[in-house]
């Protein structure tokens, strides 16, 4: 079946700074997709990115569908301790969302 | 727009009770639902596909008689954990696509169910 591979898989980092994460595959996929996940909450949709090379920004957040349409990254910049929690990559084929693994991202104030 | 709700948000039973969590799309219609179960620091996994009036389709290893799924109307969905067991406990999370839309997914808040 499908796979993503997300990575990091957590991060540590300091109020302020700016974050990367990325996610790659080995199949395509046709829209690639960016959640967020707080603990005990369902997945919030970040950003959702329709077309090879689209470069998509949601305030601090910057996603990007790769060319080659089987990668996609998501930056955040200057991050907040409301940052923490988990992100996950999903890539779509036809009716099937697949997730990555998620990147547990911890701000220190 | 493009709320999902679940209910209930965590539920304890005994082992062998049924469950039932239901999934709606309060401001708009869903033809297509998707439930997935989460264990602690892992993934989503989609157990199942739920079409609108028609028969879930569920991914290879979930037991339909098990995980009963029931799309009666274009915006609830609901789950049946049919005799629960405490392996059944988990993190249930419902995600529903708006009809007409450009394909994202919205998802519920998630219903935690503990079996004893």
């Amino acid at each position: 079946g499908q796979q993503l591979n997300q990575s990091p898989q957590s991060m540590f980092i300091q109020e302020g700074e700016d974050v990367s994460m990325n996610c790659t595959s080995s199949s395509i996929f046709n829209t690639w997709l960016w959640y967020k996940q707080d603990p005990g909450e369902g997945p919030v949709l970040l950003i959702a990115l329709y077309k090879a090379g689209e470069l998509t920004s949601n305030g601090r957040l910057t996603a990007q569908f790769g060319i080659t349409r089987k990668d996609s990254f998501l930056n955040i910049s200057a991050s907040i301790p409301s940052d923490v929690g988990i992100y996950f990559c999903a890539g779509r084929s036809g009716s099937r969302l697949t997730f990555g693994e998620g990147t547990q991202l911890t701000v220190n104030p | 727009g493009a709320v999902v709700s679940q209910h209930p948000s965590w539920v304890i039973c005994k082992s062998g009770t049924s469950v039932k969590i239901e999934c709606r799309s309060l401001d708009f219609q869903a033809t297509t639902m998707f439930w997935y179960r989460q264990f602690p620091k892992q993934s989503l996994m989609l157990m199942a596909t739920s079409n609108e009036g028609s028969k879930a389709t569920y991914e290879q290893g979930v037991e339909k008689d098990k995980f009963l799924i029931n799309h009666a109307s274009l915006t609830l969905s609901t789950l049946t954990v049919t005799s629960a067991h405490p392996e059944d406990s988990s993190f249930y999370i419902c995600s529903a696509r708006k009809a007409g839309g450009a394909g994202e997914l919205f998802f519920g808040e998630g219903s935690r169910l503990t079996v004893l």
